[in-house]
């Protein structure tokens, strides 16, 4: 059961910038930070962003994330044809003692 | 290099038990929080579980609490995932992942996945 809620999809051209929004509530994004998987496909989650907005090594700085309140978005700018894969918002949730993950969102490149 | 392996998926008829490994290689395990993910057919991603070094700390998703069992043997550098009572909810690709702690934390690595189908 999904607790953090995303759009199904999002789409663009090539070059244009996407972002994707992640909903949730007080008792996770509003108290703690968010993590964005990219999942691309037939393969394993792979880390974008953690601590809201830090990218590990190797991530390009397309990819940027923010976080207010209790919601978080995700943007894609200079979008790419490898960026096409579905991605996962995530947070710890104080409430159920346990990890929540978004619903995920497809992104798609025009 | 970091990796992590799962294994021991298959096929189980409902009410059935199966037992998950993840053998982990190229960093320090005894260091690092375990955690499962599982991945339905065609749906999104499922906390399931974590271990916190030295199994000081275990948390469960409410769906497998009660029914599934996650352990680590450092020795072994290996984490597990003793599953019984299984239903065909259960049904996912199973992934291990590692973090540096539970909480305020990521899953910084992933291994490929192991496929559980419960099915009569």
């Amino acid at each position: 059961q999904s607790v953090l809620t995303q759009s199904p999809s999002a789409s663009g051209t090539p070059g244009q910038r996407v972002t994707i929004s992640c909903s949730g509530s007080s008792s996770n994004i509003g108290i703690n930070t968010v993590q964005w998987y990219q999942q691309l496909p037939g393969t394993a989650p792979k880390l974008l962003i953690y601590s809201n907005n830090q990218r590990p090594s190797g991530v390009p700085d397309r990819f940027s994330g923010s976080k207010s309140g209790t919601s978080a978005s995700l943007a894609i700018s200079g979008l790419q044809s490898e960026d096409e894969a579905d991605y996962y918002c995530a947070a710890w949730d104080d409430s159920l003692s346990g990890y929540v993950f978004g619903t995920g969102t497809k992104v798609t490149v025009l | 290099e970091v990796q992590l392996v799962e294994s021991g998926g298959g096929l189980v008829k409902p009410g059935g038990s199966l037992r998950l490994s993840c053998a982990a290689s190229g960093f320090t395990f005894s260091t690092y929080c375990m955690n499962w993910v599982r991945q339905a057919p065609g749906k999104g991603l499922e906390w399931v579980s974590s271990i916190s070094y030295s199994s000081s700390y275990i948390y469960y998703a409410d769906s497998v609490r009660g029914r599934f069992t996650i352990s680590r043997d450092d020795a072994k550098n290996s984490l597990y995932l003793q599953m019984n009572s299984l239903r065909a909810e259960d049904t996912a690709v199973y992934y291990c992942a590692r973090s540096q702690g539970i909480g305020n934390y990521y899953f910084d690595s992933w291994g490929q996945g192991t496929l559980v189908t419960v099915s009569s």
